[in-house]
């Protein structure tokens, strides 16, 4: 079993829609990355969060330290938001990341 | 603006060259990393650098070396390349948790 789960694994909305993407994990933490890919391959940060939630324009990332459980949240998606989405959490012993597989997201217009 | 440079995007090497993945980073960031990225694993660590000429393995280490000479520079080498290190390369280095990745370096070892 990988230590950080994704779900789903694949994901088609149409323009506008709210989009959901889980990850679970089963190590202790210090903080959890969310990161977008887009075709091509650069991968940049979205967020890193310990608790809580954050947001930054149209992005939201939740976080449950007792259930180890984040969630990403899109609102009014873009076809520009189509990319690969990908949780990461950096264990307690240092600033290593383990990775989910990622959650391919296609907007369609 | 962070800047991590990969020496190529694109490489085609034949099996038994000894190969170099060069990374370079702008922002006087302690750690760097190497990683891996195929289809159904994700993002695999293949070694990591947390000072100049430390280093430590990642989860898949075994046919890459590295070497970290200068603090903004960090090469992996592959020692005799094989068919099945044909992959996406990805270089970053971090700064209190944030990971900043280079472009990738898509390697084909024919």
């Amino acid at each position: 079993k990988n230590e950080v789960e994704q779900s789903p694994q694949n994901l088609t909305a149409q323009e506008g829609e709210f989009i959901t993407i889980n990850c679970s994990y089963s190590v202790g933490i210090s903080a959890l990355h969310w990161l977008q890919q887009h075709p091509g391959g650069g991968i940049v940060s979205l967020f890193m969060l310990s608790s809580g939630k954050k947001k930054h324009g149209r992005l939201i990332a939740t976080i449950n330290i007792q259930e180890k459980h984040s969630s990403l949240h899109i609102t009014a998606s873009h076809p520009r938001d189509s990319a690969v989405y990908i949780c990461a959490v950096q264990e307690t012993s240092g600033s290593r990341l383990t990775f989910g597989e990622g959650t391919q997201l296609t907007v369609n217009p | 603006d962070v800047k991590v440079t990969q020496s190529s995007r694109y490489l085609v090497k034949r099996t038994g060259e000894k190969v170099f993945l060069e990374c370079v980073q702008d922002m006087d960031h302690e750690n760097m990393f190497w990683y891996r990225q195929d289809p159904g694993l994700g993002l695999r660590l293949i070694y990591f650098s947390y000072d100049v000429k430390m280093k430590e393995k990642g989860d898949i280490p075994e046919g890459y070396s590295v070497s970290r000479e200068k603090k903004e520079r960090f090469s992996l080498i592959l020692e005799s390349a094989s068919t099945n290190q044909t992959s996406m390369y990805l270089c970053a280095s971090s700064f209190w948790g944030t990971q900043y990745f280079g472009p990738g370096t898509r390697l084909t070892v024919l």
